[in-house]
């Protein structure tokens, strides 16, 4: 079973472009969660979604920001244009409900 | 909303001590509380669950405990080594599902 998938791994955009983050959830689970972390800080959360909704987005920017988690294929964050500000790692995670969390490696962002 | 803190922020000790990592939560109504660890530039991995109804968890060399009614949780590290070091972070499960992360300790185990 392979675990909570991340890609890229490394995303390098220059201002004003878009970045998409693709996240697929271990197999069976239908909760995903993102969250940003910047150098020397915490994990921030973003947004929770299960299949096909979002449950709560209340971390997540009003403007530019937005995520979706299909019924086939993985969940997406999508960034539009893309400010420096928005380098970051951005991290997934998967459960199966309420129980564990499991993490992506990550997906760095850099916008130069 | 859970609030959730982590002191200390750093930790350094010498290899072979036993250590403590603290981890206090604001709304006691929580459902249960996970460790994690993080090595630099990688995703987090998680340590120990322990649900609501339970007091402690172990697994090798780690211990942690829930106190619902203080607020608390450690997570105790026995006979530490240099390859614990690392950042642990606390997060609680909380009403609709969502996860609150504490800020982390980063922890140096010194040969």
């Amino acid at each position: 079973n392979a675990g909570v998938m991340q890609n890229p791994r490394h995303l390098v955009r220059r201002r004003g472009q878009e970045a998409r983050l693709r996240c697929s959830p271990m197999k069976g689970h239908s909760h995903v969660y993102w969250y940003r972390q910047l150098p020397e800080e915490g994990l921030k959360f973003m947004v929770y979604l299960q299949k096909e909704n979002i449950i709560d987005e209340s971390g997540m920017p009003k403007e530019r920001f937005s995520a979706e988690f299909p019924k086939e294929g993985p969940s997406i964050l999508r960034i539009q244009q893309v400010v420096r500000g928005d380098s970051a790692a951005y991290f997934c995670a998967s459960s199966p409900g309420s129980e564990k969390l499991f993490f992506g490696s990550g997906t760095q962002l850099s916008v130069l | 909303k859970q609030e959730v803190t982590q002191i200390p922020a750093a930790l350094s000790v010498p290899e072979g001590e036993n250590l403590v990592l603290n981890c206090s939560f604001t709304d006691s109504a929580i459902y249960n509380l996970q460790w994690f660890r993080q090595d630099p530039g990688k995703g987090l991995t998680s340590l120990l669950l322990i649900q609501s109804s339970q007091r402690e968890q172990t697994s090798g060399r780690l211990n942690a405990s829930l106190d619902k009614s203080s607020g608390r949780s450690t997570l105790y590290i026995a006979a530490s080594q240099p390859g614990d070091s690392a950042t642990y972070l606390c997060a609680g499960r909380s009403t609709g599902n969502q996860f609150y992360f504490g800020t982390g300790t980063s922890l140096t185990v010194i040969p």
